[in-house]
């Protein structure tokens, strides 16, 4: 069965502290790794879909990198804005399988 | 960008009522829907699978008779929690992909529906 862990479950950060969340993953065959962004009370928001070891993707403060065994989200330079939960997925063609989330508390 | 819709976004319901939650999928076809169950602070549970014409799929553990699954039209799928409960109180979240092998976006999820049971 698809496992998803991500680490740790919650970070706080200054304002402008760069760091990075985890999403370790089994799965029999990768059909996709996703990240989202889910503030509370409302749906998660997509962020990213990386489909291969060595892909890369950047949304203005955020890049997300993947290897064989697990995913990064490297947060640069955070602005209280960026206080939510990221969640990471696995799957794409029937269901996705969530981890847990990270939640992230940035401090002015 | 694909949009999907969910309503209501709160609902609260004596026990033992019925209450159905609408996912619309605004500008694209879902031929596939997923229904995820979310409880404070803990991650998406998938429930089920909506299919288009068809039955629904379940995931182990999940009532089919206590969450009735309807996918009738490639826009719309519809969650009827059935004789809801106290313990059925919690955060419940659809979500639909833009085309099968559409790769550009992730699945798209609705804004979420708090069921409240008292």
């Amino acid at each position: 069965e698809d496992q998803v862990t991500q680490s740790p479950e919650a970070l706080r950060l200054q304002e402008g502290e760069s760091s990075s969340l985890n999403c370790s993953y089994t799965v029999s065959g990768l059909r996709g790794l996703f990240w989202y962004r889910q503030d509370p009370g409302k749906g998660p928001e997509f962020l990213f879909t990386l489909y291969s070891a060595g892909e890369e993707k950047e949304k203005e403060r955020l890049k997300a990198t993947l290897t064989k065994k697990e995913s990064f989200l490297h947060i640069t330079a955070p602005k209280p804005e960026d206080s939510a939960t990221y969640l990471c997925a696995v799957g794409g063609n029937n269901d996705m399988r969530f981890g847990a989330g990270t939640r992230l508390t940035v401090k002015p | 960008g694909a949009v999907v819709s969910q309503h209501p976004s709160r609902v609260i319901c004596k026990s033992g009522t019925s209450v159905k939650i609408e996912c619309r999928s605004l500008d694209f076809q879902a031929t596939t829907m997923f229904w995820y169950r979310q409880f404070p602070k803990q991650s998406l549970m998938l429930m089920a699978t909506s299919n288009e014409g068809s039955k629904a799929t379940y995931e182990q553990g999940v009532e089919k008779d206590k969450f009735l699954i309807n996918h009738a039209s490639l826009t719309l799928s519809t969650l009827t929690v059935t004789s809801a409960h106290p313990e059925d109180s919690s955060f419940y979240i659809c979500s639909a992909r833009p085309g099968p092998r559409d790769r550009t976006y992730g699945y798209t999820f609705g804004s979420g529906t708090r069921l409240t049971v008292v």
